[in-house]
């Protein structure tokens, strides 16, 4: 069964250090998101993308965040400068298309920043 | 802006029927989703109500009131491997690429 992979599973780094987190949406899906869920806490809405550009953010997302599809496969959230707040499980999700309902999520990447 | 309200935590026997309910506020509604999420897992796709009334899927039915901005998620014969927390989730309005607005979940313990 296909499912969403994500890399790495475990992220350690220093305040202030970028990060990249990558994951690997389902082949034939066309709507890539990007959550986070703070330990204990619910599943917060960072980004969404489709046809390569930004479709909506929240006020989570700011500049220190961007996301990029560099190929016809990988879907990347950077974090430029990392603050201690940042620190969270990280979701990669993807949908099928526009009528879709259910999306997919990917096992996470924990991040911990120091 | 959106919210929605379930209950922080629920406990029920193996083999018994329990209800975790969601009441939601948004600015615009959709459909209103269920997932489920075990520990250091991630959240799994169990139900979507677009429409009032109840969906069924094996042990596990979601219902949905729009008049009442209401849902519930009704887990039947539970099992042990059901403790989890579960998460009502609200769709926006449409546009292709909405994402999900999840509620606080709901943390779900079976005991023997």
């Amino acid at each position: 069964e296909p499912e969403v992979t994500q890399t790495p599973s475990h992220q350690v780094t220093q305040m202030g250090q970028e990060v990249i987190l990558r994951c690997v949406p389902i082949s034939n899906h066309l709507y890539f998101y990007w959550y986070r869920q703070i330990l204990g806490q619910k599943v917060e809405f960072l980004v969404s993308f489709y046809n390569n550009e930004i479709s909506e953010k929240s006020e989570i997302f700011d500049d220190q965040f961007s996301v990029e599809r560099p190929d016809g496969s990988n879907f990347t959230l950077k974090i430029r400068s990392t603050k201690l707040e940042d620190s969270a499980m990280y979701f990669c999700a993807s949908k099928m298309g526009a009528s879709g309902n259910e999306q997919f999520f990917g096992p996470g990447t924990r991040l911990t920043v120091l | 802006g959106q919210s929605l309200e379930q209950p922080s935590e629920v406990t029920a026997v193996e083999g018994a029927i329990v209800q975790i309910n969601c009441t939601y506020q948004t600015s615009g509604f959709y459909g209103l989703s269920w997932y489920q999420q075990h520990d250091g897992g991630a959240p799994t796709f169990l139900s979507y109500n677009g429409l009032d009334g109840l969906e069924e899927t094996g042990r596990f039915s979601s219902f949905l009131s729009r008049s009442d901005s209401y849902g519930y998620l009704l887990l039947q014969e539970l099992q042990m491997k059901d403790s989890a927390s579960y998460f009502c989730a609200v769709r926006p309005p449409l546009t292709g690429n909405t994402p999900l607005v999840f509620g606080k979940g709901t943390r779900l313990s079976v005991i023997a």
